[in-house]
């Protein structure tokens, strides 16, 4: 089954403790990225990726990292978590055969930072 | 610079009603318009999406939405709704020319469908 998969679906952590989220999909599309989202605001891009060792900051990098080591596996880092990091965040991506910017998204992971 | 506005955030609409959602966007380039939807717990799936055409474009599900380039519109509409249709609704452009991977998406619109 074609999918993006994200670990963990849910984190509690405290402020200043590096985590990573990853993700990965199996599609061998070109394109990932990562997005939050919060209420009242949608879904904001946070990086994204156009293939392998190429990342790009979104509209919201601040307080993230990113790596595209394989194709397939696109880890969010967030290096010293703070509490407005608390969202939820969602890991998509979309290939050059399917079209126009066309997101399959992974289920998401709720970060909550105490 | 582009962005979405989506002029209802929660529609209550009774089973079997027709329901409007609402979205306008601004862009000084030609973009493509998409509408996602997320179910509960769950994430973002395309419900629809226009690209070029015709201007009214349909899912398998009986929403249908509409381009209007004058306006600069995307409203998405459903003539009788199931409960099942209870939803957040996105609306979202994407640049056509560079925009790869770059989708921009309203606040979102909360559709809940009551008995």
């Amino acid at each position: 089954e074609a999918q993006v998969t994200q670990n963990p679906r849910y984190l509690i952590t405290v402020t200043g403790k590096k985590l990573t989220v990853t993700c990965s999909q199996n599609m061998n599309h070109e394109y990932m990225s990562w997005y939050r989202q919060d209420p009242g605001l949608g879904l904001r891009q946070i990086y994204y990726s156009m293939n392998v060792e190429v990342t790009d900051k979104g509209d919201v990098p601040e307080g993230y990292k990113v790596s595209r080591k394989e194709k397939r596996n696109f880890p969010l880092i967030l290096e010293s978590p703070s509490p407005n990091q608390t969202s939820l965040y969602f890991c998509a991506s979309s290939g050059l055969a399917s079209g126009a910017n066309v997101l399959t998204f992974g289920a998401g992971s709720r970060l909550t930072v105490l | 610079a582009q962005s979405v506005t989506q002029l209802d955030s929660q529609v209550p609409v009774f089973e079997e009603a027709p329901v409007e959602l609402r979205c306008n966007y601004s862009s000084s380039v030609s973009v493509y318009l998409f509408w996602y939807v997320q179910y509960p717990n769950q994430g973002l799936q395309l419900l629809l999406k226009y690209l070029s055409g015709s201007t009214l474009v349909e899912s398998i599900n009986g929403f249908e939405a509409e381009f209007n380039k004058s306006q600069t519109s995307f409203h998405l509409r459903k003539p009788s709704v199931h409960i099942s249709d209870t939803a957040e609704y996105f609306c979202a452009v994407s640049p056509i020319s560079g925009g790869y991977n770059k989708l921009i998406f309203g606040a979102g619109t909360r559709l809940a469908v009551h008995p």
